[in-house]
């Protein structure tokens, strides 16, 4: 049973470029969370996704925009990246059954903009 | 707005030593609190969680947290900690909305060296 899974593991881009990054939630589970951690922080909730829409958002400009395909799998795209959208951004998946679910999280991506 | 503060950043221990790892959330309503772990160049993973029930939760690798409510902590103990156990340990708190969905809340981080 593969857990979580992201792609790229490391990204390098440059100010002002824009950046995919892909989750593939765990197996059977219905709803993708992103969050983003920068160095010495804890994750950061950026926004969650069921039945491909965006559910809640948390505290992110409209820079960050995401999708959620048919087989559950996400993106989370970032555009106009600056200095500050450094951090390693990680994908959590769960079930929604209700309030109680509990979220797995994948590996994250590192991404460097310089 | 929920919120959470842990106390402790940095901790440094012996094995066999015993740990508490402090856990203050702010939230006005009912939340379900988590304690996660991050081992050096590994992923974040779940180490125990409290929905309801039992304030006392056990957790993997004999890990335990106890819900206070009325002092709106959940702090995480171990009795004797092992060089295994050196890690980043963070808590999480979610309130639980009408909608049934929750976003979930993480603390800075405590880092936990334990020394042989």
């Amino acid at each position: 049973d593969a857990g979580v899974t992201q792609s790229p593991t490391h990204l390098i881009k440059t100010r002002g470029q824009q950046v995919t990054l892909r989750c593939s939630p765990k197996s059977g589970h219905d709803t993708v969370s992103w969050y983003q951690q920068a160095l010495g922080q804890g994750p950061q909730f950026i926004f969650q996704y069921y039945e491909e829409e965006e559910r809640q958002r948390g505290n992110f400009p409209d820079r960050f925009s995401g999708h959620q395909f048919p087989n559950y799998s996400s993106e989370l795209n970032v555009n106009a990246l600056w200095l500050g959208d450094s951090a390693l951004y990680l994908c959590a998946s769960s079930l929604s059954r209700g309030p109680t679910d509990t979220q797995y999280f994948g590996p994250g991506t590192r991404l460097t903009v310089l | 707005a929920q919120s959470v503060s842990q106390h402790n950043h940095h901790v440094i221990l012996s094995e066999a030593a015993s740990l508490e790892l402090g856990c203050n959330y702010s939230y006005g309503g009912t939340v379900n609190l988590f304690w996660y772990v991050q081992y050096p160049g590994q992923h974040l993973q779940l180490l125990l969680k409290y929905f309801s029930g039992d304030p006392l939760v056990k957790g993997i690798k004999g890990f335990e947290a106890e819900f206070i409510k009325s002092k709106f902590s959940f702090n995480l103990r171990k009795p004797s900690v092992q060089w295994s156990d050196t890690a980043e340990y963070f808590c999480a708190v979610s309130g639980r909305y009408s909608g049934g969905y929750q976003k979930v809340t993480f603390g800075i981080g405590t880092k936990l060296q334990v020394i042989p």
